[in-house]
């Protein structure tokens, strides 16, 4: 069994590059979800899919950011013009939505780790 | 808003040595709470999950708890291979989790 992926490990762009990361959940799950995690802090949310549509995006994203899951398997994040205040750790997880009332356990990749010179 | 707040921020043991890590949560609706794993430079490795207060749950020498306001992790006999940052989290109304900024465990032999 493979958990969550994610590709590049590690991006280094210069200030105003467009970026993309790729994220794979673990096959029968139906729930993906984007984090971002700086230095020091825990994992702030940014958005989440069920199967193929985006069901909540957090302030946080700005509209440089995009987040796509095409037939509801693998999901992209695009940044347009990065600043150097996007360097962080982005973090993908999935989750099987099953249990009415209870909340996913959400099982986390490896993370990108994303610089901006 | 939804709140999770961790202490102490870095907590070092000896080897052997028990504590507690705490997890304070001020969320709507409650539907989970979550400890995970965190090493250095790597994504966090799920620990546990806790619905309703009362409830307790046990790995190796991990132990999670949860009342109506807080959890705790407890750590009987740490090894030095235990040292990691612990994260709690708390999903409630919505399916986001809010996480804690971490506790960082360090276990000297």
């Amino acid at each position: 069994d493979t958990g969550v992926s994610q590709d590049p490990r590690h991006k280094i762009t210069k200030r105003g590059q467009n970026v993309t990361f790729r994220c794979d959940p673990i096959s029968e799950h139906n729930r993906l979800y984007w984090y971002r995690q700086t230095l020091g802090q825990g994992p702030e949310f940014l958005t989440y899919f069920q199967n193929e549509a985006q069901l909540e995006k957090s302030r946080l994203l700005s509209d440089r950011f995009s987040a796509e899951r095409p037939k509801g398997s693998f999901s992209t994040l695009e940044i347009q013009r990065t600043e150097q205040g996007d360097s962080a750790m982005y973090l993908c997880a999935s989750s099987f939505s099953s249990m009415a009332g209870a909340g996913d356990t959400q099982y986390f990749g490896p993370g990108t780790r994303l610089t901006v010179l | 808003e939804d709140q999770v707040t961790q202490s102490p921020e870095a907590l070092r043991l000896q080897e052997g040595e028990s504590s507690s890590l705490n997890c304070s949560y001020t969320v709507s609706g409650l539907r989970g709470l979550f400890w995970y794993r965190q090493d250095p430079g790597k994504g966090p490795e799920f620990l546990f999950t806790l619905y309703s207060a009362g409830e307790e749950k046990e790995k190796e020498r991990l132990k999670a708890t949860l009342t109506k306001k807080e959890s705790f992790l407890h750590i009987t006999a740490p090894k030095p291979e235990d040292s990691a940052t612990y994260l709690c989290a708390a999903t409630g109304a919505n399916s986001k989790l809010t996480f804690g900024k971490g506790i960082t465990l360090s276990v000297r032999p």
